[in-house]
């Protein structure tokens, strides 16, 4: 079965500062990984998908299948990025079945 | 229109009341789901609905009941549910597989 593991459930961060949230995966086929982002009293929304390679908000993701890894990254964390991270996993023969990891939540202070 | 719209956002019920909740989408999306987000959790996806037809069950209770009428509505009933059952239940749809989800904005359950 997948698994995704997220394992910082809070980070703590200053404006400016860069910002590494963490994301390993577990499965032996080919994943497809995705970034989701909940600002507060807003609906859970796409960020990222590691097949487009795109850059969202100064947001990167790169997958390293060597290391199940889908790490997300911003070089200067901005205030409006406070909010909750899941990282997700989908199997591209599941049925469209996505399983996310566990969150952290993200706080940049002023 | 590019959104997932959820009826009622807020729904407090007994445990012997029937109600059910009302999802709908107009971006073609083939692919609905229903997730139940419990506080401080991740979504936990509950159906699967393909093309209008039931795909994947992750186990659920009966006492939710799911239906797709048709390609831009799904529903959930509810019947029998427990305080247990409190949460935040979301609805998504999606193209395919690499396009992600749209999520709905949720309907906030309180079973008392």
């Amino acid at each position: 079965a997948q698994r995704v593991t997220q394992p910082e459930k809070l980070l703590s961060v200053f404006k400016g500062a860069p910002v590494e949230l963490k994301c390993n995966y577990s499965y032996s086929g080919s994943p497809e990984l995705f970034w989701y982002v909940q600002y507060s009293r807003q609906r859970l929304q796409l960020l990222l998908r590691h097949i487009s390679r795109e850059s969202i908000k100064g947001f990167t993701a790169d997958l390293n299948k060597g290391e199940t890894s889908f790490h997300l990254k911003k070089p200067f964390a901005q205030e409006e990025d406070s909010a909750m991270y899941y990282c997700a996993l989908t199997r591209n023969n599941a049925g469209n079945m996505l399983t996310f990891g566990g969150g952290t939540r993200l706080m940049v202070k002023p | 229109d590019t959104e997932v719209t959820q009826t009622p956002k807020h729904l407090v019920m007994g445990m012997t009341n029937k109600k059910s909740l009302k999802c709908e989408q107009h971006m073609g999306h083939r692919a609905m789901y229903w997730y139940k987000q419990k506080a401080k959790k991740p979504p936990e996806l509950m159906f699967v609905y393909s093309y209008e037809k039931l795909s994947i069950n992750e186990s659920v209770p009966s006492r939710f009941s799911p239906e797709c009428p048709n390609s831009s509505l799904l529903n959930l009933h509810l019947h029998a549910l427990q305080p247990e059952d409190s949460a935040l239940y979301l609805c998504a749809s999606s193209h395919g597989t690499s396009s992600g989800y749209t999520f709905g904005s949720g309907t906030r359950l309180t079973v008392v």
